[in-house]
């Protein structure tokens, strides 16, 4: 089965700066890779989907680069702001979704 | 859209006896409903899946006799926590899928259920 590294606990970062989160997996590559937000309490919310053949994708401020050699995905909060603060979960998707244990970030006013 | 509501949102039990916490998806019909587990500052854990009309699919280490999971209609699944006993307290989440491909169809998930048991 997949081991999913999600690369720090936690993510402290001031406003209007970029947070960067890493997702590594071990196995098989999937076909899909996805990002969810948590807030505490609550269950995930979906905020992007990656396709292997695809390089990066992009929504608002957010944006998701997915490297099939490297096993790696990375997703970045651009221009943060405290209502970002949150759990943010990558889920590798082959049929069935399998998490990451989450990066908590909290940005700071 | 494409919102799912769980109930209760939380609960707390005495050991032994049984829950039961309900899935709903309220505007839209999910063909495909999935229960997972999280435990404090861990990931979510898929422990079944399940179709409407179907027996659900539990995954390796989830016992199906504690975990009873009925799909009774495409909008309501709902998981009965069977002898409760404390190591079964955790964040119980359901989540929907509308369409068939499990690869590109989003999943919503549910705001979750805490179970607690004493």
């Amino acid at each position: 089965s997949q081991k999913i590294e999600q690369n720090s606990e936690a993510l402290n970062i001031q406003e209007g700066k970029t947070a960067t989160l890493t997702c590594n997996y071990t196995n098989y590559s999937p076909a899909y890779l996805q990002w969810y937000r948590q807030d505490p309490g609550r269950g995930p919310v979906f905020l992007l989907l990656i396709r292997e053949n695809e390089k990066e994708k992009r929504k608002e401020r957010l944006k998701v680069t997915f490297d099939t050699t490297l096993k790696q995905s990375l997703f970045h909060i651009t221009a943060s702001q405290p209502a970002d603060s949150a759990t943010y979960l990558c889920a590798l998707n082959d049929y069935k979704l399998s998490f990451g244990a989450g990066t908590t970030v909290t940005v700071r006013a | 859209g494409a919102v799912v509501s769980q109930h209760p949102s939380w609960v707390i039990c005495k050991s032994g006896t049984s829950v039961k916490i309900e899935c709903r998806s309220l505007d839209f019909q999910a063909t495909t409903m999935f229960w997972y587990r999280q435990f404090p500052k861990q990931s979510l854990m898929l422990m079944a899946t399940s179709n409407e009309g179907s027996k659900a699919t539990y995954e390796q280490g989830v016992e199906k006799d504690k975990f009873l999971i009925n799909h009774a209609s495409l909008t309501l699944s709902t998981l009965t926590v069977t002898s409760a006993h404390p190591e079964d307290s955790s964040f119980y989440i359901c989540s929907a899928r509308v369409g068939t491909s499990g690869l590109t169809d989003t999943q919503y998930f549910g705001p979750g259920t805490r179970l607690t048991v004493l």
